[in-house]
């Protein structure tokens, strides 16, 4: 049982370039989300998807896109990177546990946008 | 608006003493809080959670007090160890619409705890 993967470990990106993050899960939890984390600011829900085909925006979701084809896989795609992106991404999937969904993160992606 | 607070972003304690975390909150939505720690170049992991029905959950050393009327919450890790140095996010869900698998992070503490 892998858990949560998330490949690159790292990234370095120009300005416009475009990329996909990827994200995937061998626990067939339902509930997937992509985060953020810069320096001093925690961690920000960009996106999340409840099951397949269906996904919604969270706090940030401006530049971001995702899709939901498998249960397994939740990629993150940066269409035109800005240097405001630079951050580490945080996958995770979720398990409903007792009143809420006790979440399941992998180990990130430090991206750079120069 | 931050809806989770973390006042403090750093915290050191000796180890063998108790290490007192804290976090409050403005949504009274809210209805589950959780805990996770974060080592450098880690993802976060659970650690413990609180259902906004309680006001104490306990797990080994780790301990969480939830005041709803103060809308405050606390970790206490007794007693305190050297491999609880790290990062720990005070993160709750519910909110406006019941979004119960959204979670809001605070924006951390860094525990330090010295030999």
């Amino acid at each position: 049982n892998a858990g949560v993967t998330q490949t690159p470990k790292f990234q370095v990106l120009k300005t416009g370039q475009s990329m996909t993050l990827q994200c995937a899960q061998d626990m067939n939890h339902e509930y997937m989300s992509w985060y953020r984390q810069d320096p001093g600011m925690g961690l920000r829900l960009i996106h999340y998807s409840v099951g397949a085909g269906i996904t919604d925006q969270g706090e940030v979701p401006n530049g971001y896109n995702v899709s939901r084809s498998t249960t397994e896989d939740f990629p993150l795609r940066l269409l035109s990177a800005a240097p405001s992106q630079t951050s580490v991404y945080f996958c995770a999937s979720s398990l409903y546990r007792g009143n809420t969904y006790e979440q399941y993160f992998g180990p990130g992606t430090r991206l750079t946008v120069t | 608006d931050q809806q989770v607070k973390q006042n403090s972003p750093s915290l050191s304690v000796q180890e063998g003493r108790i290490s007192i975390l804290n976090c409050d909150y403005t949504n009274s939505m809210f209805d589950y809080f959780l805990w996770y720690k974060k080592y450098p170049a880690e993802g976060p992991t659970f650690l413990i959670s609180i259902s906004s029905i309680k006001d104490k959950n306990e797990d080994g050393r780790f301990t969480v007090f939830l005041n709803k009327s103060a809308k405050h919450l606390s970790l206490h890790i007794v007693p305190s160890q050297p491999g609880d140095s790290a990062v720990y996010f005070c993160a709750a869900s519910g909110g406006s619409g019941g979004s119960n698998y959204k979670l809001t992070f605070g924006k951390g503490t860094l525990l330090t705890v010295n030999p």
